[in-house]
């Protein structure tokens, strides 16, 4: 089924641990961002990529590394993870023109010790 | 970026028609109003988008007030699974725009049998 792929669904880290949490579309979106949702908030930008190769900083990037090699994956890379980086991961993708929606993935939830 | 204005919570009879506002007095000539929603322990799900006249698709109807400094998503006959965080944002209509975008906390509907 066409959508977004996010795995692993779930994860606990100690803290200092690196990890990569990958996401995969298959509709040939340009766009593709990661949000972290904390308990009783919004979703907060992380990181976005309007194309392979394109990635750029979004509202909350400390700790967190991407690289988008292709237009289908979007790996996140925490490279040394924190008890503050405890939180739910969406990954989004999009066709990057305002007139259309974005597709989520159905979440990680990240938990460090 | 352009901001949104939402309540925080509200509540609706079920089989009855729920109006959800949002404020985007900010709102830019290029900018579409885009809704989602998010269902517990669910990644966000869109609902619909428009620019400057109302929308309608299977799940809902956008209201988008003349001066588009409003708009209001119409649930026109609540069940319980229409129970759920709905998010107002904003998002610019050119190619590779401005894709910074944050959710806010959104209006969590509750739906009372």
């Amino acid at each position: 089924n066409a959508g977004v792929t996010q795995t692993p669904k779930f994860q606990v880290l100690k803290t200092g641990q690196s990890m990569t949490l990958q996401c995969a579309q298959d509709m040939n979106h340009e766009y593709m961002s990661w949000y972290r949702q904390d308990p009783g908030m919004g979703l907060r930008l992380i990181h976005y990529s309007v194309g392979a190769g394109i990635t750029d900083q979004g509202e909350v990037p400390n700790g967190y590394n991407v690289s988008r090699s292709t237009t289908e994956d979007f790996p996140l890379r925490l490279l040394s993870a924190a008890p503050s980086q405890t939180s739910v991961y969406f990954c989004a993708s999009s066709y990057v023109t305002g007139s259309n929606g974005y597709t989520f993935g159905s979440g990680t939830r990240l938990t460090v010790v | 970026d352009a901001k949104t204005t939402q309540p925080n919570s509200m509540e609706s009879n079920e089989e009855e028609p729920v109006h959800l506002p949002c404020n985007h007095s900010t709102i830019s000539g290029t900018d579409y109003i885009h809704w989602y929603r998010q269902l517990p322990s669910q990644g966000p799900e869109y609902v619909i988008h428009g620019l400057t006249s109302n929308v309608n698709n299977r799940m809902a109807s956008l209201a988008i007030a003349e001066d588009r400094k409003s708009s209001t998503l119409i649930l026109h006959r609540a069940t319980l699974r229409d129970a759920a965080v709905y998010y107002c944002i904003l998002r610019e209509g050119g190619n590779f725009g401005n894709e910074k975008l944050t959710f806010g906390t959104g209006t969590r509907l509750t739906i009372i049998p």
